[in-house]
């Protein structure tokens, strides 16, 4: 167990609706990053928070915004939901900006129909 | 811009049957690269992190290890437990944009 947590464990929305997803961090990790997994292929970056600012981006639209909040806990939103969105996000925590271990949680599956 | 490549895309092995993954990798300065098993519908597990070329680290029947260009990941007499998505992954030592570049893994099965 890494102690990295996400909710809600599978979720379904339509095209068009927005959708908060959360991540609950290792204790002590200032630093969490989110990833998009489509099935199939790797995770794919969308962003990196650093106590509590964006600090580096993907090649993700604006659509995709995020939040970090001062106990360990974040959020990604994702607005104007398209199909493709559908997806496993993970979120992933380290201990600092320049640590080099990123813990994942089990991830949210979002299915948009 | 960096890219991972692992190969092969799927194997399958008989239990005890021993055989190396393959990561190839380019990228402007490398920070790490990382081994990541990943269970069908789980988030990835942390397996190893290689920092220049010619470490080397072992975990239980799993083996990592570095070159300039590629890492392997070596499995000596695996088990049907074994059997899961292996992900590779890279960072560059760009400051202020600390990713994870990942492969799109290899899918290994260990047959009882």
């Amino acid at each position: 167990e890494t102690g990295v947590t996400q909710s809600p464990t599978h979720l379904i929305k339509t095209r068009g609706q927005q959708v908060t997803l959360r991540c609950s961090s290792q204790s002590g990790h200032n630093t969490v990053s989110w990833y998009q997994q489509a099935l199939g292929q790797g995770p794919q970056f969308i962003f990196q928070y650093y106590r509590e600012e964006e600090n580096g981006r993907g090649n993700f639209p604006p659509r995709f915004s995020g939040l970090q909040f001062p106990n360990y806990s974040s959020e990604l939103n994702v607005n104007a939901l398209e199909l493709d969105d559908s997806a496993l996000y993970l979120c992933a925590s380290s201990a600092d900006r320049v640590s080099y271990e990123q813990y994942f949680g089990p991830g949210t599956r979002l299915t948009v129909t | 811009e960096d890219q991972v490549t692992q190969s092969p895309e799927a194997l399958r092995l008989q239990e005890g049957e021993s055989s190396s993954l393959n990561c190839s990798y380019t990228v402007s300065g490398l920070r790490g690269l990382f081994w990541y098993r990943q269970d069908p519908g789980k988030g990835p597990e942390f397996l190893f992190t290689l920092y220049s070329a010619g470490e080397e680290k072992e975990k239980e029947r799993l083996k990592a290890t570095l070159t300039k260009k590629e890492s392997f990941l070596h499995i000596t007499a695996p088990k049907p437990e074994d059997s899961a998505t292996y992900l590779c992954a890279v960072e560059a030592s760009n400051f202020g944009n600390e990713k994870l570049t990942f492969g799109t893994g290899t899918r290994l099965t260990i047959i009882p």
